[in-house]
């Protein structure tokens, strides 16, 4: 089985622009979950896409948006970026249920200048 | 305030001894998972528990969730450098799906 991939691995950016980071889930996934991990700190929950909408959110401004697709793939959008989104962001696919854990991709290191 | 918190938040040990590192909330959760990650890579999944008083082992680690389902303890027996990396507990505020909570992990470093 596929494991969950996210594109690119590393991106610079700067301030002000927007960013568009891909997550392709584990085969036969259905849910998707977006988290930000900032340096030594856990995982920061964004917010999870079941059936192509969002089911969930965390403590994240608008500006952090996001995108589940037919084929269970995911987009996170940042507009308007700020130097505090420096961050390692990780995707992780599961299916729905108490039981089940979450599969994490590598994440995409994205810094902002 | 932090809803979920981890003690040590770092540990550094030799090789062959044991250790055990704390998950603990103010907070009733449906499910707790405990993950590791490596530098530059994205947690892995050990265990997940869901009954109050659980325990569950997997090789020379032990997982137990407390009674109240609100803490949790990991403890690994004669570590080894491959068991390095970083020590993450989640907790699901969700009772039907996934909604997990991260705390902020223990950093373990076992010297050779």
């Amino acid at each position: 089985e596929t494991g969950v991939t996210q594109s690119p691995t590393h991106l610079i950016k700067t301030r002000g622009q927007q960013v568009t980071l891909r997550c392709s889930s584990q085969s036969g996934h259905n849910t998707v979950s977006w988290y930000q991990q900032a340096l030594g700190q856990g995982p920061q929950f964004i917010f999870q896409y079941y059936r192509e909408e969002e089911n969930g959110r965390g403590n994240f401004p608008p500006r952090f948006s996001g995108l589940q697709f037919p084929n269970y793939s995911s987009e996170l959008n940042v507009n308007a970026l700020e130097l505090d989104d420096s961050a390692l962001y990780l995707c992780a696919s599961s299916l729905v249920g108490i039981n089940y854990g979450y599969t994490f991709g590598s994440g995409t290191r994205l810094t902002v200048v | 305030t932090q809803l979920l918190e981890q003690s040590p938040q770092f540990l550094s040990i030799q090789e062959g001894e044991n250790l055990t590192v704390y998950c603990n909330s103010s907070s009733v959760f449906s499910s707790l998972q405990w993950y590791r990650q490596e530098p530059g890579e994205g947690p892995v999944l050990l265990v997940t528990v869901v009954t109050g008083g659980e325990v569950k082992k997997l090789k020379r680690l032990t997982f137990q969730f407390g009674d109240a389902r609100k803490d949790s303890s990991l403890h690994i027996t004669a570590a080894q450098p491959g068991d390095t990396g970083l020590y993450l507990c989640a907790l699901n505020r969700d009772n039907y799906g996934q909604n997990f909570v991260f705390g902020p992990g223990t950093r373990l470093s076992v010297l050779p």
